[in-house]
């Protein structure tokens, strides 16, 4: 059973750098086509994808919010980190990981989700 | 980059209807294209994955079609706990994922 948890500051203030950790269990993301993405989505409104990492330690980016973000992994204790700098109230939401079996697989699971609010 | 779009915004529905969503690409995702269903507190739930599979333990009410750049989601006969939003998503090589705006199926 493949299960995923976020984890972490669940009030930040502007300016300031979230560090959002996934752990999960029931696969291993040195499996080869094993990745894992971040996800959010703002109180009321859509999904929007954040970032990837693969098992070949590959990641991958949100165009707009590049420059903003960092994913790397733990292999060894099964996590996921994300690192958002330079917090904005516009970042307040609820932040999800999920895992992918494949390269162009879809999201089969999913962490609970952890609400993260900017504010002063 | 792949844009989905995602269209009714709300379809406001009985039990028991048919419920027709539409996702249209911006270009082709060839056959990555996935449906998921989230409720109010949950994280989103995997319906449909490659157009027209179905998840594990999806009842057969739900089906996925389509190609290229136009994609349906149908759910024949809603039931209560079917109400929700529904959003469709791509994978390819870039971006590797985008998510569609989303469609409420709410009840009338």
């Amino acid at each position: 059973q493949i299960t995923l948890k976020e984890s972490g500051p669940t009030l930040v203030k502007p300016t300031q750098t979230l560090t959002l950790t996934c752990s999960f269990s029931g696969f291993s993301l040195s499996t080869n086509g094993v990745n894992v993405g971040w996800i959010r989505q703002p109180p009321g409104k859509a999904l929007e994808w954040l970032a990837h990492i693969y098992w070949d330690n590959d990641t991958r980016y949100n165009s707009s919010l590049k420059s903003r973000l960092t994913i790397t992994k733990d292999t060894s204790k099964n996590h996921v980190v994300l690192t958002m700098t330079n917090l904005d109230t516009v970042d307040t939401g609820t932040y999800f990981c999920a895992h992918s079996p494949g390269v162009l697989a879809p999201f089969q699971s999913w962490g609970q989700g952890i609400l993260v609010t900017v504010s002063s | 980059e792949i844009v989905l779009t995602q269209s009714p915004a709300t379809l406001s529905l009985s039990p028991g209807e048919r419920a027709t969503l539409s996702c249209r690409a911006s270009q082709s995702v060839s056959y990555y294209l996935a449906w998921y269903q989230q409720k109010p507190g949950q994280a989103p739930r995997l319906l449909i994955y490659d157009v027209s599979k179905r998840a594990t333990g999806v009842p057969a009410r739900f089906s996925g079609g389509g190609s290229r750049t136009d994609f349906t989601l149908t759910i024949n006969s809603l039931e209560p706990e079917d109400f929700a939003v529904y959003y469709c998503q791509q994978r390819s090589n870039w971006p590797p994922v985008s998510f569609g705006g989303g469609t409420k199926v709410e009840i009338k």
